[in-house]
């Protein structure tokens, strides 16, 4: 149980178009969900604190009008890339934490801009 | 503040030898341990997890890790180890931030298997 599902699993854009990705939570309700980014060979850093209802809560440095975070609803959260470029190609993992000693993470979306 | 040190950026081994993977954490509060393992372009899957009770964790694929709060370290072992864990090895500790509680990773291991 506490499946996370991330779609896509890619996605090559040209640069200046948006795109948008998608984080389900399959068999549980997830008020709160986080993405990550993920630089090759490097770690993930937390982008934003999304919760369901609500405006998302981005760390430092992420830029709210680029990376646009919405949770309509308990299962579902969606982190759309706007006006992307090259600079955004990156690994985007969402997780969520279906337990209070757990989390879930999605199986990530390569993006790649052009 | 709490922050997450991994101190070895890659671990190279031979297959069957033993392994040892450090973290150290930085924390003034009780913490919530992680170890995950990452398979190229995939996703993050959790080996094991120290919350409270006692210090030696075990976790999946034979690996186990210690919680030692006077060295503030949660280092991963391995007795002896495959060619299948050649992997991207994380620390995370759970930590409280503004929107609530959210996992923060150390930078990473690389562990390297070879025959």
């Amino acid at each position: 149980g506490a499946v996370v599902s991330q779609h896509p699993s890619r996605v090559i854009c040209k640069s200046g178009t948006s795109v948008k990705i998608e984080c389900r939570s399959l068999d549980f309700q997830a008020t709160t969900m986080f993405w990550y980014r993920q630089f090759p060979k490097q770690s993930l850093m937390l982008m934003a604190t999304s919760n369901e209802g609500s405006k998302a809560t981005y760390e430092q440095g992420v830029e709210k009008d680029k990376f646009l975070i919405n949770h309509a609803s308990l299962t579902l959260s969606t982190l759309t890339v706007t006006s992307a470029h090259p600079e955004d190609s990156s690994f985007y993992i969402c997780s969520a934490r279906p337990y209070m000693d757990g989390y879930t993470f999605g199986s990530g979306t390569r993006l790649t801009v052009v | 503040a709490q922050s997450v040190t991994q101190l070895d950026s890659q671990v190279p081994v031979f297959e069957e030898a033993p392994v040892e993977l450090r973290c150290n954490y930085s924390s003034s509060v009780s913490v919530y341990l992680f170890w995950y393992v990452q398979y190229p372009n995939q996703g993050l899957q959790l080996l094991l997890k120290y919350l409270s009770g006692s210090t030696l964790v075990k976790g999946i694929n034979g690996f186990e890790a210690e919680f030692n709060k006077s060295q503030t370290s949660f280092h991963l072992r391995k007795p002896s180890v495959h060619i299948s864990d050649t992997a991207e090895y994380f620390c995370a500790v759970s930590l409280t931030i503004v929107a609530g509680t959210a996992l923060i990773f150390g930078k990473g291991t690389t562990l390297s298997v070879s025959s």
